[in-house]
């Protein structure tokens, strides 16, 4: 099956700075998403983006399916962005396979 | 109104019980799903019910039964649990192979 990392695997920031978290995969994708799970494990969608270029707010996200990766962009880090990241290609029909995660801690 | 609801929130069972896990959407998806997540883990696929038909099971043990009585509703049947089977339980939906979008998760320990 599909195999999916994620870098960095842990990310310590100061507020107010910028980071960029990598998901590499090792199949062709027809769908990916990332999430983001908050402290008591809830998963939010922050974008579903199987291709190309999305934006929302201080978030943005890239997909580039040929060349097998997806970037997920934090600008202007706040306490609140703490959590863990989580990147999802879908690799067969339903088959949504979670990447290994990035633990992200933003320091006040 | 993007809303999984799951229930229970928390549940402690003992390896001789019987207990279930409910999940509930009405965003009309037709597709619903079964995650565990072990603790500094990602959610791992156990099942996925696309109408109501079960379309994948991830080689799950037979003492974790899904259900799903309707297009709304999604149950997990927990029976003979080990303690190792302590997790985050999420359930997710789908307008068939589209978004995913997951409940707030029954947080399982098994003794």
């Amino acid at each position: 099956g599909i195999q999916v990392e994620q870098s960095p695997p842990d990310l310590i920031l100061q507020e107010g700075a910028n980071s960029t978290l990598r998901c590499n995969f090792s199949d062709s994708v027809n769908n990916l998403q990332w999430f983001h799970q908050n402290p008591w494990g809830q998963l939010i969608n922050l974008f579903y983006i199987p291709s190309g270029t999305k934006q929302n707010g201080r978030l943005s996200a890239t997909t580039v399916a040929t060349e097998r990766y997806s970037l997920l962009y934090i600008s202007s880090s706040q306490t609140t962005d703490s959590g863990v990241y989580f990147c999802a290609p879908q690799g067969g029909t339903y088959k949504y396979i979670f990447g290994t995660g990035t633990r992200l801690k933003v320091l006040a | 109104d993007t809303e999984v609801t799951q229930t229970p929130k928390h549940l402690v069972m003992g390896m001789t019980n019987k207990k279930s896990l409910k999940c509930e959407q009405h965003m009309g998806h037709r597709a619903m799903y079964w995650y565990k997540q072990k603790a500094k883990k990602p959610p791992e696929l156990m099942f996925v019910y696309s109408y109501e038909k079960l379309s994948i099971n991830e080689s799950v043990p037979s003492r974790f039964s899904p259900e799903c009585p309707n297009s709304s509703l999604l149950n997990l049947h927990l029976h003979a649990l080990q303690p190792e089977d302590s997790a985050l339980y999420l359930c997710a939906s789908s307008r068939d192979t589209g978004e995913l979008f997951f409940g707030e998760g029954s947080r399982l320990t098994v003794l």
